[in-house]
């Protein structure tokens, strides 16, 4: 069956950085595009960019102003965000989700706590 | 960029009656190429990942129940539950997945009245 398992939560100080992993299983992982979703406390769900992990294509939204970076490692069918240049207002639920039309499967979420 | 406005914040229905989720989005989603509108509808509850319900604004997701179902066109859309159940209590967010950046609507918090 189709399932992500994100890595764990962090704890980083404003300025720090953070990589966020999701491993993919139970599907062809180069078919899909790939999706990082966020969601800070109480907030709606926020885009935040998407990976083609067949050809490594990304597109990125404008409203992180270049601090994000999302890759992917075929061999270990694993996708990563890394969010540069943290404030507190980067507090939040980070997600990835496979891009089907809508976004078909989830991973459980990371929560990433900025905080000095 | 596209920006998704759904009505009411926040919804009390009492068990067994019907709860009405709007979803307004400022540009249509409807592509004519296709014949298909980019709007889905998400179901979360506390501690979980969102769950699709509803895409194509009207095309259940497999396994989820009968009661759950979607309409409308272009810029508007509605996600009705014909007969609420307690574990229907969750925030419904509806989705645009036509333009780049893909966006949420504001979330709806459905309680039991």
């Amino acid at each position: 069956q189709v399932q992500f398992v994100q890595s764990g939560a962090e704890v980083k100080k404003p300025g720090a950085s953070v990589k966020v992993s999701c491993k993919a299983s139970g599907y062809s992982f180069t078919t899909y595009v790939m999706h990082w979703v966020r969601q800070a406390p109480g907030q709606r769900l926020e885009w935040m960019g998407w990976i083609n992990a067949g050809n490594g294509n990304t597109k990125y939204s404008q409203n992180f102003q270049g601090r994000v970076a999302i890759t992917r490692d075929t061999s270990a069918t694993t996708v990563y965000m890394e969010l540069r240049s943290l404030r507190s207002e980067d507090t939040a639920v980070y997600y990835c989700a496979r891009e089907n039309g809508p976004f078909d499967y989830w991973g459980q979420g990371t929560l990433v706590t900025v905080s000095s | 960029d596209i920006v998704m406005t759904q009505s009411p914040d926040s919804l009390a229905v009492s068990l067994g009656e019907r709860a009405t989720i709007n979803c307004k989005s400022s540009q249509s989603v409807f592509y004519s190429s296709t014949n298909k509108n980019y709007l889905a509808w998400y179901q979360q509850k506390p501690g979980q990942p969102p769950k699709v319900l509803i895409y194509w604004a009207s095309t259940r997701e497999s396994g989820v129940p009968d009661r759950f179902s979607g309409s409308g066109s272009g810029t508007d859309f509605t996600l009705t539950i014909s007969s609420l159940q307690a574990e229907d209590v969750a925030v419904y967010y509806c989705q645009q997945y036509y333009f780049t950046p893909q966006a949420f609507g504001q979330g709806t918090k459905l309680e039991i009245k």
